[in-house]
């Protein structure tokens, strides 16, 4: 059964860098599984951060971007606010019309 | 302006059939590219997709839970169906339906609905 893997937890300090990762236990993630990113703060609708891989959606700042790292999609968060504080997911293509989101990792800014 | 809303039962029994409908406005569903999302979420856990109907009417369903799920859309509404049958306790979730963007070069859901929470008890 395919898994989609998240770090599920990871801290930053304020104005600091941290990379989050999307995997899959079933081999390398590529261009191809069109990685997404969502950023969910406890009790709110997700919000769209990174599509097909590296392109940021509408109004989400430059501090966030999306790369492939290794056989990971990534998250990069520099400069990282107080307001970053949330839980971030990851979505993969699978193929066959169906997508998978991972765990999601919960993000704290200390 | 796109925004998508989720309605259907705040509470259904166990075994009983879930139908929710996704309303929405600022797109057409029969605009090539174009798609609606289910995606659900319990309390304080994961995102889950559920299930995917596109311009052209294919759907697609989460391997887990194809057997349960039927997703229909009506373009002249601008609304999707979304039917989970014997549904649990498990169940319980928060419902979203989302604008999923489909191309050679791109698969991704850029608008989401508020959600709506669904409970299953007796």
């Amino acid at each position: 059964q395919t898994v989609v893997t998240q770090e599920p937890s990871f801290s930053v300090s304020p104005g600091g860098t941290v990379t989050l990762t999307c995997g899959l236990n079933s081999g390398s993630v590529s261009s191809d599984h069109f990685p997404s990113w969502y950023q969910q703060t406890p009790g709110q609708t997700p919000r769209t951060l990174i599509y097909s891989t590296t392109t940021r959606s509408s109004g989400v700042p430059n501090r966030f971007s999306g790369s492939i790292v290794g056989n990971k999609a990534a998250l990069t968060i520099t400069g990282a606010q107080a307001d970053d504080e949330s839980n971030y997911y990851c979505v993969l293509y699978l193929g066959g019309g169906i997508s998978m989101f991972g765990g999601g990792t919960k993000l704290t800014v200390l | 302006q796109v925004t998508l809303r989720e309605s259907g039962p705040a509470l259904v029994k166990p075994t009983q059939t879930l139908t929710l409908t996704c309303t929405f406005s600022g797109f057409s569903l029969g605009t090539l590219g174009m798609c609606v999302t289910w995606i659900r979420q319990p309390p304080g856990k994961a995102l889950e997709w559920l299930a995917r109907i596109d311009w052209d009417g294919d759907e697609y369903y989460s391997t887990s839970l194809k057997t349960r799920l039927t997703i229909s859309k009506d373009t002249s509404k601008s609304q999707v169906v979304l039917t989970v049958t014997n549904m649990d306790p498990v169940d319980t979730a928060t419902y979203y339906c989302a604008r999923n963007r489909v191309d050679d070069y791109d698969n991704y859901i850029d608008v989401w609905g508020p959600g709506t929470l669904v409970t299953v008890a007796s």
